[in-house]
């Protein structure tokens, strides 16, 4: 089945650097999401981007953060200058154009622990 | 707005009894359900899904889910759980439209078992 793959499994940062977040989303999927979940707390979305622009972004997803799409597999979430408050788990999804969430697939994770 | 309620923090069930968890959700038009089940340190697993049709789902490892519009609930079901059903449980919801498709999530219930 196909999968949505991210790395590092878990990063560790220290305050104040840049981290960059890497998915790679399923083959034929046009849609794709961040998703970031403190510890202890809900899911919650960050950013969808499709056509090489995000199409939509929460309050959370500020000046710090941006995405990319630098090629044909990936898609990246950097974090410019992180915060403590920026440890949390992230998620990338990515889903299918059509049949409403058709293939809409989550990744395993990382793990970002910024000290 | 798209919002999930998960009235149920934790709940502590014997293993080999039933199980329900409760999802009430708030949407204009007619949603897509989702849910999904997260392991400790481990990302989203999806149990099963809901876009139109019979309002009873089957998903995986023995869980349904029953879509009452008239109580905008989806509440998931088990009829006899296992040790290895203890977990976090999420449920999501998503608009109806194609395409860009955010989901918004509960804050989960944490689902213990004793034997």
């Amino acid at each position: 089945e196909p999968e949505v793959t991210q790395t590092p499994s878990h990063q560790v940062t220290q305050m104040g650097q840049e981290v960059i977040l890497r998915c790679v989303p399923i083959s034929n999927h046009l849609y794709f999401y961040w998703y970031r979940q403190i510890l202890g707390q809900k899911v919650e979305f960050l950013v969808s981007f499709y056509n090489n622009e995000i199409s939509e972004k929460s309050e959370i997803f500020d000046d710090q953060f941006s995405v990319e799409r630098p090629d044909g597999s990936n898609f990246t979430l950097k974090i410019r200058s992180t915060k403590l408050e920026d440890s949390a788990m992230y998620f990338c999804a990515s889903s299918a154009q059509g049949r409403r969430g058709h293939g809409y697939t989550f990744g395993s994770g990382t793990r970002l622990t910024v000290v | 707005a798209q919002s999930v309620t998960q009235p149920d923090i934790h709940i502590t069930v014997s293993e080999g009894a039933s199980l329900e968890l409760r999802c009430n959700y708030s949407y204009g038009a007619t949603p897509y359900l989702f849910w999904y089940v997260q392991s400790p340190g481990q990302g989203l697993q999806l149990l099963l899904k809901y876009f139109s049709g019979d309002t009873l789902v089957q998903g995986i490892k023995g869980f349904e889910a029953e879509f009452k519009r008239s109580q905008s609930s989806f509440n998931l079901r088990k009829p006899s759980v296992h040790w290895s059903d203890a977990a976090e449980y999420f449920c999501a919801v998503g608009p109806s439209n194609f395409g860009n498709e955010k989901l918004t999530f509960g804050t989960g219930t944490r689902l213990t078992i004793i034997p």
